[in-house]
């Protein structure tokens, strides 16, 4: 099947840093990119959701000036969480599609911010 | 407000047992439906894509269902392993985006 590649696996900041999150489809291009955080027991939540060279989509709820989603290519999306602080602390993931096919997940960040 | 919910929260069996994961949503104009599987540290997997227009799929010892007039799906695990042992998320696609919608899933514990 086809491989999301995301890094890093995990992150550790102090707060106030910036950090950013690198998602890529490694062997397919993406048209739609995906990210979601999970907190610990509760449902993934989408939050935002990326196309190919236009602006990322936020979901109710999400700051997309501290989210900053840049989907530069088909094959590249990263998350910059910035000034990050305690309550960002969380597992964020990506996944990518293409056009109508199966989602396809990487294997997550966790972040935590001190 | 649309919703999916899975029940059971958390699920234990002995190995070998065959068992039935549930899903429901709210939503009558779905795209699709999608089972993954997640494993701690790993992210998620996909398991099976059921289409809108589709009853059922099947993969291996894995059988999932949907039933859209009672907005139901369930995931069938046959002949269950250790292995197995893992949370089973369910989602549905909606949406022009086909965005997707996620169940806080099922934790299943398989024991040897």
């Amino acid at each position: 099947g086809a491989v999301v590649s995301q890094h890093p696996s995990w992150v550790i900041c102090k707060s106030g840093t910036s950090v950013k999150i690198e998602c890529r489809s490694l062997d397919f291009q993406a048209t739609t990119m995906f990210w979601y955080r999970q907190f610990p027991k509760q449902s993934l939540m989408l939050m935002a959701t990326s196309n190919e060279g236009s602006k990322a989509t936020y979901e109710q709820g999400v700051e997309k000036d501290k989210f900053l989603i840049n989907h530069a290519s088909l094959t590249l999306s990263t998350l910059t969480v910035t000034s990050a602080h305690p309550e960002d602390s969380s597992f964020y993931i990506c996944s990518a599609r293409v056009l109508n096919e199966k989602l396809f997940f990487g294997s997550g960040t966790q972040l935590s911010v001190l | 407000k649309q919703e999916v919910t899975q029940i059971p929260a958390a699920l234990s069996v002995p190995e070998g047992e065959n068992l039935v994961l549930n899903c429901s949503f709210t939503d009558s104009a779905i795209y699709n439906l999608q089972w993954f599987r997640q494993d701690p540290g790993k992210g998620l997997t996909s398991l099976l894509l059921i289409q809108s227009s589709q009853r059922e799929q099947t993969s291996g010892r894995l059988n999932a269902s949907l039933d859209k007039s009672s907005g139901r799906s369930t995931l069938y695990i046959a002949a269950s392993q250790p292995g197995d042992s893992a949370t089973y998320l369910c989602a549905e696609g909606f949406g022009d985006n086909n965005d997707m919608r996620f169940g806080a899933g099922t934790r299943l514990t398989v024991k040897p």
